[in-house]
């Protein structure tokens, strides 16, 4: 069964730093691209970024919104997804998804974690 | 960046009934089109994808339909465990991956 777990989220001042993490378990992470998409309160989806898997080659895309600021990496070995978020802004205020992607540029998102509350806020 | 569009943002629906939930697309995603169903306090999942192919455990009452700019999800029959907001989102021409702003389904 293909778990997704979050992890790091919570509350942080305006310019501060957080590091997301997200646990995979259930089949080879390694060979699967993994995207962060967010959530502001009350509010729709909002991809955030998407990094590649063995089975692709590499890419490491970005929003917009948080171009230059955030991070996504992972570390295979540890079946570990992360999200380095610095220069937090109010507006990156969200529930924050990790989810999977099957290999392949055309795919959708098949699974998803629970979600893990970044606030920003002084 | 393909903008996607969801109509109508509310729907009201009693148990029973059909349901059809409208996405457009600004320029043409071909049928690379997958609809997510999301319940409060819930994370999103994928019910459909490549436009109109269910995933393994959908019940059959969620079809999709559509190709280019035009989709629909219908729902046959709603159940109570079917009210929820759904959205589209286009995988075709990214980054960025976008979603609809999504349709809330709720009990008349």
């Amino acid at each position: 069964e293909v778990q997704l777990l979050e992890s790091g989220g919570g509350l942080v001042q305006p310019g501060g730093s957080l590091r997301l993490s997200c646990a995979a378990s259930g089949f080879t992470f390694s060979s699967y691209a993994m995207s962060w998409v967010r959530q502001a309160p009350g509010k729709g989806l909002e991809w955030v970024s998407t990094i590649s898997g063995s089975g692709d080659s590499t890419y490491y895309y970005y929003a917009d919104s948080v171009k230059g600021r955030f991070t996504i990496s992972r570390d295979n070995s540890k079946n570990t997804l992360y999200l380095q978020m610095n220069s937090l802004r109010a507006d990156d205020t969200a529930v924050y998804y990790c989810a999977k992607r099957w290999p392949g540029y055309y795919s959708p998102l098949d699974y998803w974690g629970q979600g893990t509350l970044v606030t920003v806020s002084s | 960046e393909i903008v996607m569009t969801q109509s109508p943002a509310t729907l009201s629906v009693s148990p029973g009934e059909r349901a059809t939930l409208s996405c457009r697309a600004s320029q043409s995603v071909s049928s690379n089109l997958a609809w997510y169903q999301q319940k409060p306090g819930q994370a999103p999942r994928l019910l459909i994808y490549g436009a109109s192919t269910r995933v393994t455990g959908i019940p059959a009452r969620f079809s999709g339909s559509g190709s280019g700019t035009e989709f629909t999800l219908t729902i046959s029959s709603l159940q109570s465990e079917d009210f929820a907001v759904y959205y589209c989102q286009q995988y075709n021409k990214w980054p960025p991956l976008t979603f609809g702003g999504g349709t809330k389904v709720e009990i008349k």
